[in-house]
């Protein structure tokens, strides 16, 4: 599976938009990115993915670039309880069934 | 609603025992994970199932194994507790190998002393 790159942590304010980058430049046709959040001593919590259009749920948006080498999780209108490490990941989708999780990005959205 | 639950929530043992962490799951999913979380270390897994009967070693499985005689279920078995497996615990599970997105428990915080 492909590595991703992510900043070790961003700011956002409440109410705006959190933009969180991701690189994975050598991703391979055929693998998805995907993005969970993992909440202080909770669970990781899926979020969204896709492997090279758009998506958009009640969650997110992620935009992946036309060459596929990186991607952004955009949160819309972010929330103190948005405040958690958010993790890009790119897999095999329907194959292998590890999900690598690396350092993600600790996201602090602040008053 | 459907849902994975795990238990204990937090447990503390001593070196040498025999420890079984349980994860349930009623969404009817073929595949089940067990994960570990350190420190430095992110997620790691241990060791995980396509289904009933089927059991897979993952990145860190030694000193763990685990049994599935239903699709319910995915017990973590420490043989022998080391101090080294102090960690929390994650199990999760998925659709199918097409439908692979992997939903969370909510963990368990284990302590070897």
């Amino acid at each position: 599976d492909a590595k991703t790159t992510q900043p070790p942590s961003m700011d956002c304010a409440e109410g705006r938009a959190a933009n969180l980058p991701c690189n994975h430049s050598t991703i391979s046709g055929n693998e998805y990115v995907y993005w969970y959040r993992q909440i202080h001593s909770q669970g990781p919590q899926y979020i969204i993915h896709g492997l090279k259009n758009n998506e958009t749920n009640e969650m997110a948006s992620l935009i992946i670039t036309e060459d596929r080498k990186s991607s952004t999780l955009i949160l819309p209108h972010a929330t103190l309880r948005d405040t958690a490490v958010y993790y890009c990941i790119v897999r095999v989708g329907g194959g292998n069934n590890d999900m690598r999780f690396g350092a993600g990005t600790r996201l602090t959205v602040k008053p | 609603d459907a849902e994975i639950t795990q238990s204990p929530r937090h447990k503390i043992t001593e070196t040498g025992r025999q420890v079984t962490l349980a994860c349930h799951q009623t969404w009817n999913h073929n595949n089940m994970f067990w994960y570990r979380q350190d420190l430095g270390h992110g997620l790691r897994l241990i060791h995980y199932s396509y289904g009933v009967h089927d059991t897979n070693k993952g990145e860190v499985s030694d000193g763990y194994s685990v049994s599935r005689s239903n699709t319910e279920d995915l017990p973590l078995t420490l043989e022998s507790a080391a101090s080294s497996q102090t960690s929390v615990y994650f199990c999760a599970s998925s659709p199918s190998l097409v439908t692979d997105t992997q939903y969370f428990g909510p963990g368990t915080r284990l302590t070897v002393l």
